[in-house]
């Protein structure tokens, strides 16, 4: 099995709304990722995870809080997104640590966020 | 800091002609990996290159990774309608002590459009 799953596929989600998306691999990966990608470009690295533990945080405003309740699953906590959140966001995971960088990543079908 | 510069942006052709998408990176690559995304889906891992000038051929898909590894290509012959969407190139970020920073650097990738 080499899936990614991701829910929800679309959410709509206001200014003051507080939601979760939802990410799942039964490959035995070690590191997990969050990306978030705008129309026409490429994937923006948001979080990893190695090994359940948060490895790598580009930044990502604290309105964005991801959680890895084990090595199969993650999730990322949207509170007080601003419109310009808006956008696709892709779970990939990767054989490995986070510094297994010679693996490839597996990515989900992502999630369509929109906030109005 | 390391970039990874793709061209064409946009690539137009007629199917049945050829198209090549060229990445190039300010920094040697320890390896190269090739993604393609389909319009409305999600990046699909399609190859990776790790010697100095690999070549590796997919069926009509042929990548190569050059003698410096600071530059690679994928080349389609006599492209189909199922080749449409995004193809990225992806390297990864290493520091200047050969540690990875276990993130991808991805190419702005290269749209391409395919006319029955």
């Amino acid at each position: 099995d080499t899936e990614v799953t991701q829910t929800p596929k679309h959410l709509v989600m206001g200014m003051t709304n507080k939601k979760s998306l939802k990410c799942e691999q039964h490959m035995g990966h070690r590191a997990m990722y969050w990306y978030k990608q705008k129309a026409k470009k490429p994937p923006e690295l948001m979080f990893v995870y190695s090994y359940e533990k948060l490895s790598i945080n580009e930044s990502v405003p604290s309105r964005f809080s991801p959680e890895c309740p084990n090595s199969s699953l993650l999730n990322l906590h949207l509170h007080a997104l601003q419109p310009e959140d808006s956008a696709l966001y892709l779970c990939a995971s990767s054989q490995g640590g986070f510094r297994s960088s010679r693996y490839e990543q597996y990515f989900g079908p992502g999630t369509r966020l929109t906030v109005t | 800091g390391q970039q990874v510069m793709q061209i064409p942006q946009y690539q137009h052709v007629q199917e049945g002609e050829d198209f090549t998408t060229y990445c190039n990176s300010s920094t040697t690559l320890s390896n190269i990996q090739w993604y393609k995304q389909r319009p409305g889906g999600h990046p699909v891992f399609l190859i990776q290159l790790v010697k100095s000038g690999e070549v590796k051929k997919q069926k009509r898909l042929t990548f190569q990774f050059g003698e410096a590894k600071k530059n690679s290509s994928l080349h389609i012959t006599a492209t189909q309608t199922t080749d449409v969407g995004t193809y990225f190139c992806a390297g990864p970020l290493w520091n200047a002590g050969g540690t990875s920073y276990g993130k991808l650097t991805f190419g702005q990738g290269t749209i391409l459009t395919v006319h029955p």
